[in-house]
């Protein structure tokens, strides 16, 4: 069966300092991967998505970047926090091909910026 | 592009109560049409799922949802409300180009009352 590992669960980060949350899928191949972004009082937005290795589209412009190294690894950055960086971060992949498929979710990332 | 409304905030029910949430789609063709639920500071987990066929959708926990063409609508309902139901609750579409990407609406959080 399919797992998504995303660590840490949770984050408090000074103003500045840099970012890098992990996500990695286990028992799949190929997986679209995702990056959403839930701030207080929010839905979720979608940040970066990606197809494949080294494929990252961005949603949105922002302060945070995202990186595929291998297929089922999906990174998410900063060089320097904001306070308005401070969300929920979830990780989700969905597979490849075809549509009738669902997104499945990571567990989360409570970032606070301070 | 398609997209999913979700018209209540928040909304409250008492326990042993009906419920309905409210969840529209834009969409010229059938939708591909999701709810989630995420639980506080949990990632989200897939209740149901719509993607052709009968309009009436079985899902976990109890819960059900109707695809409604003539309404764009695809509702959430539930007969009788538990106390451990209360968590947020996202109506999703996936767009049907490209990748597979997962789009959410603005939630709506239950909170149940004993």
């Amino acid at each position: 069966s399919q797992t998504i590992h995303q660590w840490p669960a949770t984050l408090v980060q000074p103003v500045g300092s840099p970012l890098s949350l992990e996500c990695t899928v286990e028992g799949t191949s190929n997986p679209n991967l995702y990056w959403y972004r839930q701030a207080a009082g929010r839905g979720l937005q979608l940040l970066f998505y990606s197809v494949g290795i080294g494929q990252i589209s961005s949603e949105v412009p922002q302060n945070l970047s995202a990186s595929r190294p291998q297929d089922r690894q999906f990174i998410l950055s900063s060089k320097k926090l904001l306070l308005s960086d401070s969300g929920f971060y979830l990780c989700a992949w969905s597979r490849a091909g075809g549509l009738r498929t669902e997104a499945f979710f990571g567990q989360g990332t409570r970032l606070t910026v301070v | 592009a398609q997209s999913v409304t979700q018209p209540d905030i928040h909304i409250t029910v008492s326990e042993g109560a009906s419920l309905e949430l409210r969840c529209n789609y834009s969409y010229g063709a059938t939708p591909y049409l999701f709810w989630y639920v995420q639980s506080p500071g949990q990632g989200l987990q897939l209740l149901l799922k719509y993607f052709s066929g009968d309009t009436l959708v079985q899902g976990i926990k109890g819960f059900e949802a109707e695809f409604k063409r003539s309404q764009s609508s695809f509702n959430l309902r539930k007969p009788s409300v538990h106390w451990s139901d209360a968590a947020e609750y996202f109506c999703a579409t996936i767009h049907s180009g490209g990748y597979q990407k997962v789009t959410f609406g603005t939630g709506t959080k239950l909170q149940v009352i004993p």
